[in-house]
């Protein structure tokens, strides 16, 4: 089955500098990757996604970048704020169409934006 | 629009008790889930089901059943708790992206 490496499992960086964190598959079927954002207490919430028939997407100071020949992808946040702080997990998955896919999940990453 | 809807949100329990957690979602999602959440662990699949009448195992699922009662509703059941159990427990349908429910915070002493 899909295995997904997560690193760092921890990030501290100062407000208005970037983060990057960066997961791996196994799977090389696998076509869909989405990122989830969880803060203390609540469900993980859906913040970006990519396919693989495209290499990076972007959305406001949030982007993915998938390549698929090293079979990794990898969240950028720029400009962070503290709202930010919160767990970040990847995850990975062969999405056939029929809404139907189980995920992958990395084993997240704490990150804590330093006012 | 409620989206996904998990009872109860807390519950503990004794070593060999039972209890079926609930999920139902409004969204008309074919497809629903339950993972758990372990410090450390990310998300796991214990359970899932791609569509009314239909289950299959996940990553996890020794020690639990599954019910897939009608399209809206798809149910956990823990036979014979056991401490290792304990955990928080997320379900999830999707269509387009998962939607997950609040999660249930279980303990089993």
């Amino acid at each position: 089955g899909e295995n997904v490496e997560q690193h760092p499992s921890t990030l501290s960086v100062q407000e208005g500098d970037s983060a990057v964190i960066k997961c791996t598959y196994s799977d090389s079927a696998s076509n869909y990757f989405p990122w989830y954002k969880q803060e203390l207490g609540k469900r993980p919430q859906l913040i970006i996604d990519i396919r693989s028939n495209v290499g990076e997407k972007k959305d406001q100071r949030i982007a993915v970048t998938l390549n698929k020949t090293a079979k990794h992808f990898s969240l950028h946040i720029t400009e962070t704020q503290p709202e930010d702080s919160a767990v970040y997990f990847c995850a990975a998955s062969i999405e056939s169409g029929a809404g139907s896919y189980q995920l992958t999940f990395g084993k997240g990453t704490k990150l804590s934006v330093i006012p | 629009n409620a989206g996904v809807t998990q009872t109860p949100k807390f519950q503990v329990l004794k070593t060999g008790q039972s209890m079926t957690l609930q999920c139902a979602q409004d969204m008309n999602h074919n497809s629903m889930y339950w993972y758990r959440q372990d410090p450390g662990m990310g998300l796991r699949l214990i359970y899932y089901s791609a569509s009314e009448g239909t289950t299959d195992k996940g990553e996890v699922p020794n020690g639990y059943n599954v019910s897939r009662l009608n399209k809206r509703e798809f149910s956990l059941r823990l036979e014979s708790a056991a401490p290792s159990q304990t955990s928080v427990y997320f379900c999830a349908s999707s269509r387009y992206g998962y939607t997950f429910g609040s999660g249930t915070r279980l303990t089993v002493v």
